[in-house]
């Protein structure tokens, strides 16, 4: 994809491994958000960015740490974590924040991760 | 509470045949609806994109509708093919992107 991509696409860690999930974004959006998917649930957002500021954090752990160095990247950094963690995470951007009227989403293709 | 309901949660069809899916919402203020697709192990793709003053719109064999005194939302899948088999998933905008849980469909040849 050349929109939005993540990387790495899989991920199996150990709860005391540190490890950080990488997104880029190619459409000069500049609202980036993280996105948790389990199974059966709906996508729940963790973290917005917009115009490399964080707007929002939706009560995430803090075993989940959040970069955004400049509008086209946004990093999760993972220390620590539980089985329950396990999940697919994704990565998706936007022209801006989504204020009735938020434009389309972009996704990337996310990062499965398994947390043994 | 700002919610968005899917149904069914999943759904079988033989290829050729025509399904649709659900979606309910008691979301305030709306501002649009969009419908995604998600193939496995793929982050969503939007499929189409409806309006308050938008009853009925279509994007190839999908044909999306809305009726906001209800505030039910449906999507027609025709003519189905092995490569509709993913989870759709209704997403209503208000201040923030509300998400539904999906519905997974499998299309069998």
């Amino acid at each position: 994809e050349t929109g939005v991509t993540q990387t790495p696409r899989h991920l199996v860690m150990g709860m005391t491994n540190k490890k950080s999930l990488k997104c880029e974004q190619h459409l000069g959006h500049n609202a980036m958000y993280w996105y948790k998917q389990s199974a059966k649930k709906p996508l729940e957002l963790m973290f917005v960015y917009n115009f490399k500021e964080q707007t929002e954090n939706n009560s995430v752990p803090s075993r989940f740490s959040p970069e955004c160095p400049n509008s086209s990247h946004l990093f999760l950094h993972l220390h620590t974590l539980q089985p329950e963690d396990s999940a697919l995470y994704l990565c998706a951007s936007s022209q801006d924040v989504g204020t009735g009227g938020g434009g389309e989403q972009f996704f990337g293709p996310g990062t499965r991760l398994t947390v043994l | 509470k700002n919610q968005v309901e899917q149904s069914p949660q999943s759904l079988i069809i033989l290829e050729g045949k025509n399904c649709t899916l659900q979606c309910n919402y008691t979301v305030s203020p709306f501002s649009n609806l969009r419908w995604y697709k998600q193939d496995t192990g793929r982050g969503p793709v939007s499929l189409t994109i409806m309006t308050f003053s938008e009853n009925t719109k279509s994007n190839g064999r999908y044909t999306a509708t809305l009726d906001a005194d209800t505030k039910q939302s449906s999507l027609h899948i025709t003519a189905s093919q092995l490569s509709d088999s993913a989870s759709y998933i209704c997403v209503v905008t208000s201040y923030k992107y509300i998400f539904g849980t999906g519905t997974r469909l499998k299309v069998l040849a």
